[in-house]
């Protein structure tokens, strides 16, 4: 069974960082492309940063270039996101999710969430 | 302000189709990328409901179905049941290969 577990979300301060994680099972990791999507409360999804199976080409969404960073371990099958220098709109549930193939383009198994909330 | 565009919300009774719509540009949907579709229903993760346009994963009812024709897309819902009121999101790529998603679509089962 795939399973994917988000962790390492909270409640921090405008300014500050947080390192998201992504424990995936039941699936070879190795294999394929990762992404983080958020959910801001009463908005809807919104793609944040890609990553290939073996971590040589990231992308990410405009509105978080230069303040995250994703990155992965193949060895411990986990899914990684830095996110630093977080603002008010930041604040969301954040999702990894697993990308059927390259090719494909679409998200076929998703984490359960991880909240995070930007408030002084 | 989403890429995609979907209609903030649609409601049916019990029984009827409804359909939600996924308007795009020619740099996405028109520029022949494929559409998929989601469904969260409330305070769970999003679940794949349709993928390549028109296709369903295993153990999504036959009631749901996709289409896409020129810079749009189409979910339909037939036979509306109380457990299918969730969001539906539809998603894409656009240019530089940027995932893109719809703004979502509230579905109220009446």
């Amino acid at each position: 069974e795939v399973r994917l577990v988000e962790s390492g979300g909270g409640l921090v301060q405008p300014g500050g960082s947080l390192r998201l994680s992504c424990a995936a099972s039941g699936f070879s990791f190795r294999d394929y492309g990762m992404h983080w999507v958020r959910k801001v409360p009463g908005e809807g999804l919104v793609w944040v940063s890609h990553i290939n199976s073996d971590g040589s080409i990231t992308t990410y969404a405009d509105s978080v270039k230069g303040r995250f960073t994703i990155s992965r371990d193949n060895i411990k099958n986990t899914l990684y996101v830095q996110v630093n220098s977080l603002r008010a709109d930041d604040t969301a549930v954040y999702y990894c999710a697993r990308e059927y193939s390259a090719a494909a383009g679409y998200f076929d198994f998703w984490g359960q969430g991880t909240r995070v909330t930007v408030s002084s | 302000q989403s890429v995609l565009t979907q209609p903030p919300s649609v409601s049916g009774a019990p029984g009827q189709r409804i359909t939600i719509s996924c308007t795009g540009s020619s740099s996405n949907i028109g520029a022949g990328y494929d559409v998929h579709w989601y469904q969260q229903l409330p305070g769970t993760a999003p679940k794949l409901l349709i993928y390549d346009n028109t296709n369903r994963p295993s153990g999504v009812p036959d009631r749901f179905s996709g289409s896409k024709s020129g810079t749009s897309a189409s979910l339909a819902i037939t036979g509306l049941q109380a457990e299918d009121e969730a969001d539906y999101y539809c998603q894409s790529y656009d240019s530089g290969l940027v995932r893109v998603f719809g703004g979502g679509t509230k579905l109220t089962v009446l």
